[in-house]
């Protein structure tokens, strides 16, 4: 079946630094993708819808210039983090949608991101 | 605007008991998709389930049923036969049929079951 990869799967970073988070669909194309953050003990809350060759569709709420989001291919998505600090230290998790209508979503495994 | 409410946050079962999850959705869609996920320890979500609106009919599948009852907004969840690798956060969630598919999701259930 359809399968999205997601890496890192966990990652601990400085605060300050940016991390790139990356979300593949491995064997179909997805124009769409969507990244979601997870606090702890909570449920998911939509960041941003990713459109490829297009910019992203955020959320109320959440930072462009924070949650740089590229969608440059069909098969590839990338959330970056940038100058993180502490509260951003959360689960984040992609989902992508095939191609065609009506089709699943497919999500990723999830990255742990831990600032210190 | 959609909605999902799972009003049990957290419950406890005892191994081989049967738990029934509620799940009560809001939408203005037409058609819409109803789905279940599970989120073991580990943090991925797990596929479990996808219902169209227009297909009432409840589903079994091995010890997982779904019941279905569009007329009072609902998609509840039975794992019968409980089992410790049961244990996990059960989210339901909503989408609509046309459109992005972004999907709304309830705030989980948390399944302890209990050896």
């Amino acid at each position: 079946g359809a399968v999205v990869s997601q890496h890192p799967s966990r990652v601990i970073c400085k605060s300050g630094t940016s991390v790139k988070i990356e979300c593949r669909s491995l064997d179909f194309q997805a124009t769409t993708m969507f990244w979601y953050r997870q606090f702890p003990k909570q449920s998911l809350m939509l960041m941003a819808t990713s459109n490829e060759g297009s910019k992203a569709t955020y959320e109320q709420g959440v930072e462009k210039d924070k949650f740089l989001i590229n969608h440059a291919s069909l098969t590839l998505s990338t959330l970056t983090v940038t100058s993180a600090h502490p509260e951003d230290s959360s689960f984040y998790i992609c989902s992508a949608r095939e191609s065609r209508e009506n089709s699943p979503l497919h999500f990723g495994n999830g990255t742990r991101l831990t600032v210190t | 605007a959609q909605k999902v409410t799972q009003a049990q946050t957290e419950i406890s079962v005892v191994e081989k008991e049967d738990v029934t999850l509620d799940c009560v959705y809001e939408t203005r869609d037409t058609t819409y998709y109803l789905f279940w996920y599970k989120q073991p320890p580990s943090g991925e979500l797990v596929f479990l389930i996808r219902r169209n609106s227009f297909d009432e009919q409840n589903e079994i599948s091995g010890r997982y049923s779904w019941n279905f009852q569009k007329s009072t907004s609902s998609f509840n969840f039975t794992i019968t036969a409980s089992q410790v690798v049961d244990s996990a956060v059960y989210f339901c969630a909503l989408s609509a049929v046309y459109g992005n598919n972004r999907l709304a999701f309830g705030k989980g259930n948390q399944v302890v079951v209990i050896p």
